[in-house]
């Protein structure tokens, strides 16, 4: 009954190396969100998309890039990960944008930066 | 700018003791909606709550209930009877409504331990 589904649930890289982590869902909700979680933070947005509209946050940094093929899948690639961006990674989805709209949550990805 | 504060960071309490989290936002929108969340230890943050800016009404949903009270600014959620499977990080989050589009604003995070 998983609705949104994200893969691996933990994924280990090393400092430099590209990495792409993997996210879908069977809501076809209109809108995908990439959070980091640090330890013990709140959840921070990176970017969002609106169908295949990018929304790409002020201080989100370059090295964090996303794809979003089809309606069901997204994808987040960090081209060189720094021991910085160790963090869980949350993929969310929502119908549209209005500020009252729910947001539905995967299990995360923790990345670990060797 | 919107803003979310959860002063408390961890607390502890024995099953069956009633616990409140508190949350305190800020923000220059006039229609706003809050939410809390829930994160158990497997990672998935589940959506508990939404409450928009003009329903100051107090819901209770079970042994959950909230308390929106807009004079102080906060949205503060109680849990009655506490037992272990409540323990989890719960965050207060925040988003606006006057733009008609807005994301969430998320606390920092309340972890409750109810220990047996």
């Amino acid at each position: 009954d998983a609705m949104v589904i994200q893969n691996p649930r933990y994924q280990v890289t090393q400092f430099g190396k590209p990495v792409t982590l993997s996210c879908s869902q069977t809501l076809n909700h209109n809108v995908m969100y990439w959070y980091q979680q640090k330890s013990s933070q709140a959840p921070k947005l990176l970017f969002h998309y609106y169908d295949k509209d990018f929304n790409n946050e002020a201080d989100t940094p370059d090295n964090f890039q996303s794809r979003r093929p089809n309606t069901s899948f997204c994808f987040l690639d960090i081209r060189s990960p720094g021991l910085g961006d160790a963090a869980m990674y949350l993929c969310a989805t929502s119908r549209g944008t209005r500020g009252d709209e729910k947001l539905f949550f995967g299990s995360g990805t923790q990345l670990s930066v060797l | 700018a919107q803003k979310v504060t959860q002063a408390q960071t961890e607390i502890s309490v024995v099953e069956k003791e009633d616990v409140t989290l508190d949350c305190v936002y800020e923000t220059r929108d006039t229609t706003y909606y809050l939410f809390w969340y829930k994160q158990p230890p497997s990672g998935e943050l589940v959506f508990l709550i939404r409450r928009n800016s003009f329903d100051e009404q107090n819901e209770i949903s079970g042994r959950y209930s909230w308390n929106f009270q807009k004079s102080t600014s906060s949205f503060n959620f109680t849990i009655t009877a506490s037992q272990v499977v409540d323990s989890a990080v719960y965050f207060c989050a925040l988003s606006g409504g006057n733009s008609g589009y807005s994301t969430l604003t998320f606390g920092k995070g309340t972890m409750l331990l109810v220990s047996p």
